[in-house]
């Protein structure tokens, strides 16, 4: 089984700060894809990030980026340059790479950025 | 190109009333999800379709809820007779057939509430 744990139930930031949202998993599969997904307060899940677990390097897309420690089990988000649009839940989920695609996701983090 | 869309968004019923969703994912994904997000909690998928066969719905409440999705298109959620605990938002995602990333792509959700 699959099991995404985020420790942080919300974090407050200063604009323009860099911020790291927590994530943990534990899996039993051998290959396996790791994601993140921003949900605004109108609900809809963006996507944001992936990182595959047999991926050399860590992934990085505009200001996210993904710190991927395998041995640890994490896969923490990095936010550079916080901005007030980046205030909303976000989700950590993985998906093994074979069989079924389904994400399963963590708890949230409510991010919330001070002007 | 057109996102997932959803309807209706927002749906308030009594309990033991029945109630259906409906979900038009983005032309050419072959995989569909639903997923039943409880406030304050991250999605959890109900049931996985690939064009019109189901793949996983283990966490589907059979006895109260099904799907179908004819054509291997447009897909709707049934909840008969609905439960105080099913007030929740409920997603559809959609998804291509490999790739690396296979990123799963959601809709604006349905928010239901059951009183």
């Amino acid at each position: 089984a699959q099991k995404i744990t985020q420790t942080q139930p919300g974090m407050f930031v200063q604009e323009k700060e860099a911020v790291t949202l927590d994530c943990t998993y534990d899996t039993s599969d051998p290959s396996y894809g790791l994601f993140w997904y921003k949900q605004p307060s109108s609900g809809e899940m963006i996507f944001l990030i992936y990182q595959g677990s047999y991926d050399q390097q860590n992934a990085t897309e505009g200001r996210y980026s993904l710190n991927f420690q395998k041995a640890r089990k994490s896969a923490n988000l990095v936010i550079s340059a916080s901005q007030l649009g980046d205030s909303a839940m976000y989700f950590c989920a993985m998906r093994a790479i074979q069989g079924a695609q389904k994400l399963v996701f963590g708890q949230g983090t409510r991010l919330t950025i001070n002007p | 190109e057109a996102g997932v869309a959803q309807s209706p968004r927002y749906k308030i019923i009594e309990k033991r009333q029945s109630v259906a969703f409906w979900c038009n994912p983005i032309s050419g994904h072959a995989t569909l999800y639903w997923y039943q997000q409880i406030l304050g909690q991250g999605p959890k998928l109900l049931i996985q379709f690939q064009n019109n066969g189901v793949v996983d719905d283990s966490q589907l409440p059979k006895d109260r809820f099904s799907a179908e999705r004819l054509k291997g298109v447009d897909s709707t959620l049934k909840i008969q007779p609905a439960k105080l605990e099913d007030s929740a938002v409920y997603l559809c995602a959609s998804s291509l057939v490999g790739g690396r990333v296979n990123e799963q792509f959601f809709g604006p959700g349905t928010r239901l509430t059951v009183l």
